[in-house]
């Protein structure tokens, strides 16, 4: 069964500053994919980044980049020089290829708060 | 326009009563998806679909039934609700592509009492 883990319900940054947003996830998928995205206040849901189990480097994205750690499975993302436009809810996702026949599932968020 | 919508996009129904909650995307994605959004817990998958007539069950189907007669459309619908369905309903849609993103609709507040 796929599961996706984010242990920290809330976190603060300062602006400017760089955040680690933790993902670990279990899966007995060969293959699989990792997402985040981000929910501001305004509920709509925005697609953030991309990293396929099998892509040799971390994918990166503007401010944002995976920190993709396959042997400890684990997908953080990392922010960097945080804005007050990030406050907003951060959700880890999966994708399972070949089992899990393309369910994607995700995991509680992480709500972010930028300080200025 | 072109995207994913949702209708209704708010809904406050009674115990027992069916309601269905629409969901069509104009970009002929092969998979669409329901989730239920709720406080601590994320969003969780209700249900899913890799094309049309083929539909499989997520991580908390109970209570929910869904169909998908035409690629475009995908409707959830609970056959009687329930106050624990009360809750923020989301559906995406994603194309059959090993990078596809997963686009999604504004969502549809319920409420059931």
């Amino acid at each position: 069964a796929q599961k996706i883990t984010q242990t920290q319900p809330g976190m603060f940054v300062q602006e400017k500053e760089a955040v680690t947003l933790d993902c670990t996830y279990d899966t007995s998928d060969q293959s699989y994919g990792l997402f985040w995205y981000k929910q501001p206040s305004s509920g709509e849901m925005i697609f953030l980044i991309y990293q396929g189990s099998y892509d040799e480097q971390n994918a990166t994205e503007g401010r944002y980049s995976l920190n993709f750690q396959k042997a400890r499975k684990s997908a953080n993302l990392v922010i960097s020089a945080s804005q007050l436009g990030d406050s907003a809810m951060y959700f880890c996702a999966m994708r399972g290829i070949k089992t899990s026949y393309d369910k994607v599932i995700f995991g509680p968020g992480t709500s972010l708060s930028v300080i200025p | 326009d072109a995207g994913i919508t949702q209708s209704p996009r708010y809904k406050i129904t009674e115990t027992g009563r069916q309601v269905t909650l629409m969901c069509h995307q104009t970009w002929s994605h092969s998979y669409m998806f329901w989730y239920r959004q709720d406080l601590g817990h994320g969003l969780r998958l209700i249900y899913y679909s890799a094309a049309a007539d083929i539909t499989d069950k997520g991580e908390v189907p109970d209570g929910y039934v869904v169909s998908r007669s035409k690629t475009e459309n995908f409707p959830l619908t609970l056959e009687s609700a329930t106050r624990s369905q009360t809750s923020v309903y989301f559906c995406a849609s994603r194309q059959r592509v090993n990078t596809g993103e997963l686009f999604f609709g504004e969502g549809s507040r319920l409420t059931v009492l």
